[in-house]
């Protein structure tokens, strides 16, 4: 068990509105990441952590946000939330290459 | 634009019977990654290989890994029906960060 944790783990929004997902670990990992999946698409990077306050965007990063200013917090926020965005969102951390998942946040945008 | 693709994408086998998932990449990797995810969990990681020719191997479930052909096969010996899940395969992004490319993920269903 990596202690990640997930909040919330489900949320139903209208669009327009703001998101704000958040990704805690209990250990000082460095590197964090923000997924989405989506049928037909398996998993997507949206941003990546690599420190504190360093991060880099990922393949799919348009719309979305993210924040570390704590090692053990990531956050991802969505500015206006759209339709698009309706998917369940995955953190992870990365150790000695190997890659372990929160347990998801199911997001429906209205 | 490194790709990741595995077939077959559905696969339905009946318990007992063998079969190989597959994972090709289009950029040059020297390591990757297999994640087992049952419906409405999290991934869990199966398999790291980290270089031409790795093998590893976990009860009914063995992988390999080519680089020189960017290939990747997930091989199911003898399968159970607890081996029903989908199956990712990934690999490192090209660029020498910390960034992973998935596959979209191979359905399998295991019928008693």
């Amino acid at each position: 068990d990596a202690g990640i944790t997930q909040s919330p783990r489900h949320k139903v929004t209208e669009t327009g509105t703001p998101v704000t997902l958040r990704c805690h670990q209990t250990e000082n990992h460095r590197y964090m990441y923000w997924y989405r999946q989506d049928p037909g698409h398996g998993l997507r990077l949206i941003h990546y952590s690599y420190g504190v306050k360093d991060t880099d965007k990922g393949e799919v990063s348009d719309g979305y946000s993210v924040s570390r200013s704590k090692t053990e917090d990531f956050l991802l926020t969505l500015e206006s939330a759209t339709s698009s965005q309706t998917s369940v969102y995955f953190c992870a951390i990365s150790i000695a290459y190997e890659q372990y998942f929160g347990p998801g946040t199911r997001l429906t945008v209205t | 634009e490194l790709k990741v693709e595995q077939n077959p994408l559905f696969l339905s086998m009946q318990e007992g019977k063998n079969y190989t998932i597959y994972c090709n990449y289009s950029t040059t990797s020297d390591r990757l990654y297999w994640y087992r995810q049952d419906p409405g969990k999290s991934l869990e990681s199966l398999f790291v290989l980290l270089s031409n020719g790795a093998v590893k191997q976990e009860g009914r479930l063995m992988a390999s890994l080519d680089t020189k052909a960017r290939l990747s096969t997930l091989h199911i010996t003898a399968a159970v029906h607890d081996l029903s899940a989908t199956y990712f395969c990934a690999v490192d992004a090209p660029s020498g960060t910390y960034k992973y490319i998935f596959g979209t993920g191979t359905r399998l269903k295991v019928l008693a």
